[in-house]
């Protein structure tokens, strides 16, 4: 297994632009989370999904922000319009089942708002 | 909130020395326990995790211990190694499948 994919790994946007980042996961894995990483503020979890259905998303900062999954084999998180703040690595992650289940993170996309 | 507070980095040890990596917590309840491991350009990795109270994680030569009385869970390495230089990320879930991460703590292993 190729793990969990990410795309683009890296993405430098201008302010205001829309921004789209994807996610595949690994076969299987119902579980999807979308995390966000910045220098002030850590890791946080924005949302995530239990079999395609968002469960939580009370991590999601603003309306600027959302997210979907269309399906078991691909979730976007959408950035739209963009601000400078915004620039942070993304990371998306997978579990099998919740709980305590491993969460298998991908290797992130780092989004840079001018 | 729940929360985890981290050894500040960065840790910078000289190869076959003893590692520790300080990590408590603040819970209502009783908390999973992680530690996760992030190298350069990488997403985190599940190192080790604990579940319930006096439960002994391990894995890699790494090992933490869940104890309850002091809300703790240190992570140890009896002899690091040039590889082992990454970041190290203390977690907690308590509730709805949600991970809730120190602020990391850099090691650096010289050689």
């Amino acid at each position: 297994d190729a793990g969990v994919i990410q795309s683009p790994r890296h993405e430098v946007t201008e302010m205001g632009q829309e921004v789209t980042l994807r996610c595949k996961p690994i076969s299987g894995h119902d579980y999807l989370f979308w995390y966000r990483q910045t220098m002030m503020r850590g890791l946080e979890l924005l949302i995530y999904f239990n079999n395609n259905v968002p469960i939580d998303d009370s991590g999601m900062p603003e309306d600027r922000f959302s997210a979907k999954m269309p399906n078991a084999s691909f979730s976007t998180l959408k950035i739209q319009p963009s601000e400078p703040r915004d620039s942070a690595v993304y990371f998306c992650a997978n579990s099998r089942g919740g709980s305590t289940d491993t969460q298998y993170f991908g290797p992130g996309t780092r989004l840079t708002v001018l | 909130g729940d929360s985890v507070t981290q050894m500040e980095g960065p840790v910078t040890l000289s190869e076959e020395a003893f590692l520790t990596i300080n990590c408590t917590y603040t819970a209502t309840g009783y908390p999973s326990l992680f530690w996760y491991v992030q190298y350069p350009g990488e997403g985190l990795q599940l190192l080790l995790k604990a579940t319930k109270a006096d439960d002994k994680g391990s894995n890699k030569g790494f090992e933490a211990t869940y104890r309850k009385e002091t809300t703790s869970f240190h992570l140890e390495k009896g002899s690091v190694q040039v590889s082992d230089s990454a970041v190290y990320f203390c977690a907690l879930m308590e509730y709805g499948n949600k991970l809730v991460f120190g602020a990391g703590t850099i090691l650096r292993v010289k050689s």
